[in-house]
């Protein structure tokens, strides 16, 4: 079965850090681009970070550049997000995602596997 | 940049049809067919429904079918069933600094 389990999801407080994983199972994971959205409470889905299938290519959302840093080790099928400097506006669930493959960027392509999700919660 | 537009919520009854627009711009929906909508149930992870505009992924039920004219991508559902109540959000590429929008989601009710 084709899964991703996220962990590392805390309450921190303002201006501090936390490192999420995204652990893959079921299908080749270093053949794929990965990417993280977070959803705040009651709110939309907000694209975060991306990362081609072998590390060496990454991208981040504006809000969060310079913040985060998305990384992956295909060694161990894990996905990571660490994050610096964190904000009341960073509290979210954070999803990790799998991008759908295609020939191009993979900033193009729809998401079409995704983890339950872990909790990050900014606040004093 | 504004998250692509989308109707806040949106109704039908079992067995008929909706649909669901999601307006971006030239430097995204308009300009590429790199439009996505996704299914979420209350209290679950997001589902592709639709990807590159009108492709359903394997599984997807095709009572589901995308398209897109302009800067207007649209999800419609058909046979509405009761499961199918749930937010759908649009995502799509943008060649702006943004590289990827998602739209504000609309809640469907099947009543």
């Amino acid at each position: 079965e084709v899964q991703l389990l996220e962990s590392g999801g805390d309450l921190v407080q303002p201006g501090g850090s936390l490192r999420l994983s995204c652990v893959a199972s079921g299908f080749t994971f270093s053949s794929y681009a990965m990417s993280w959205v977070r959803q705040a409470p009651g709110k939309g889905l907000e694209w975060v970070s991306a990362i081609g299938s072998s590390g060496e290519s990454t991208d981040h959302a504006d809000p969060v550049k310079g913040r985060f840093t998305i990384s992956r080790d295909n060694s161990k099928n894990t996905l990571y997000l660490r994050m610096n400097s964190l904000k009341a506006d960073d509290t979210a669930v954070y999803y990790c995602a799998r991008v759908h493959p295609g020939r191009g960027w993979y900033i193009y392509y729809g998401l079409d596997v995704w983890g339950q999700g872990t909790t990050v919660t900014v606040s004093s | 940049q504004s998250a692509l537009t989308q109707p806040a919520s949106v109704s039908g009854s079992p067995g008929q049809s909706i649909t669901i627009s999601c307006t971006g711009t030239s430097s995204d929906v308009g300009g590429y067919d790199y439009v996505s909508w996704y299914q979420q149930h209350p209290g679950k992870a997001p589902k592709l429904m639709i990807f590159d505009v009108s492709n359903r992924p394997s599984g997807v039920s095709n009572r589901f079918s995308g398209s897109k004219s302009g800067n207007t991508a649209s999800l419609t559902i058909s046979g509405l069933q009761t499961e199918d109540e749930a937010d759908y959000y649009c995502s799509s590429y943008t060649s702006t600094p943004t590289l990827k929008l998602f739209g504000g989601g609309t809640k469907l009710t099947v009543l």
